[in-house]
């Protein structure tokens, strides 16, 4: 039974073009994560919440924000795709911060046309 | 730190064989590190973790062994399937002032052939 679910698996968009990526959760977790992967390289952290509590990675483009509603949902908006953000878009979540193992979705393949 | 090659490590077995998958971490402070197996086109899967007040933990068909004087890490399968080809990582939680973020090594493709 999938725990951390996210939709679409595929995604289609154009240059410019804002897109939202969804993640939800069964597990009850109190932090959430998302992950940009490109091909052949490992997973890198944009950000995570822990509860309501945003924290972004320096690194991070202004261009990648993201919504948590509730403690199930959190939402990965890109407002002005570029080329070089087609990637894979993992979330994962994990009980706590800290010495605690993360779970993650099958991702979101984004591309950009 | 993160992993920027494009070239992945890459080791092939024969199937039946055991695989040891290595590791080097970078963060000397890191208390808990875990194995992640990724599949193509899913996300990763956890395979095991361990402290690092331990050296060896053992799961089903897989052992982690930790070496801290050194900072390395290995994963050891045994009786390898050609169900366990896909890429594994290793990833540390980050101690010290990055306290608590997941870093992930650079990755190996573990082939096997039936």
């Amino acid at each position: 039974d999938a725990m951390v679910i996210q939709n679409p698996r595929y995604q289609v968009t154009q240059f410019g073009k804002p897109v939202t990526l969804s993640c939800s959760q069964t597990l009850n977790h109190n932090v959430m994560y998302w992950y940009q992967q490109k091909s052949s390289q490992a997973p890198k952290l944009l950000f995570h919440y822990y509860d309501k509590d945003f924290n972004n990675e320096a690194d991070t483009p202004d261009n990648f924000q993201s919504r948590r509603p509730n403690t199930s949902f959190c939402f990965l908006d890109i407002r002005s795709p570029g080329l070089g953000d087609a990637a894979m878009y993992l979330c994962a979540t994990s009980r706590d911060w800290g010495d605690q193992p993360q779970h993650f979705g099958d991702g979101t393949r984004l591309s950009i046309l | 730190g993160e992993s920027v090659g494009l070239h992945l490590p890459t080791l092939s077995v024969q199937e039946g064989d055991n695989s040891i998958i290595n590791c080097a971490y970078s963060n000397s402070a890191s208390d808990y590190f875990i194995w992640y197996k990724q599949e193509s086109g899913k996300g990763p899967q956890f395979i095991i973790d361990i402290r690092s007040n331990m050296d060896k933990r053992q799961g089903q068909r897989v052992t982690v062994l930790l070496n801290k004087t050194v900072k390395h890490l290995s994963l050891q399968i045994a009786a390898t399937q050609p169900g366990d080809s896909a890429v594994y990582f290793c990833a540390e939680i980050q101690g010290g002032t990055s306290y608590g973020k997941l870093t992930f090594g650079q990755g190996t493709i573990l082939t096997v052939h039936p």
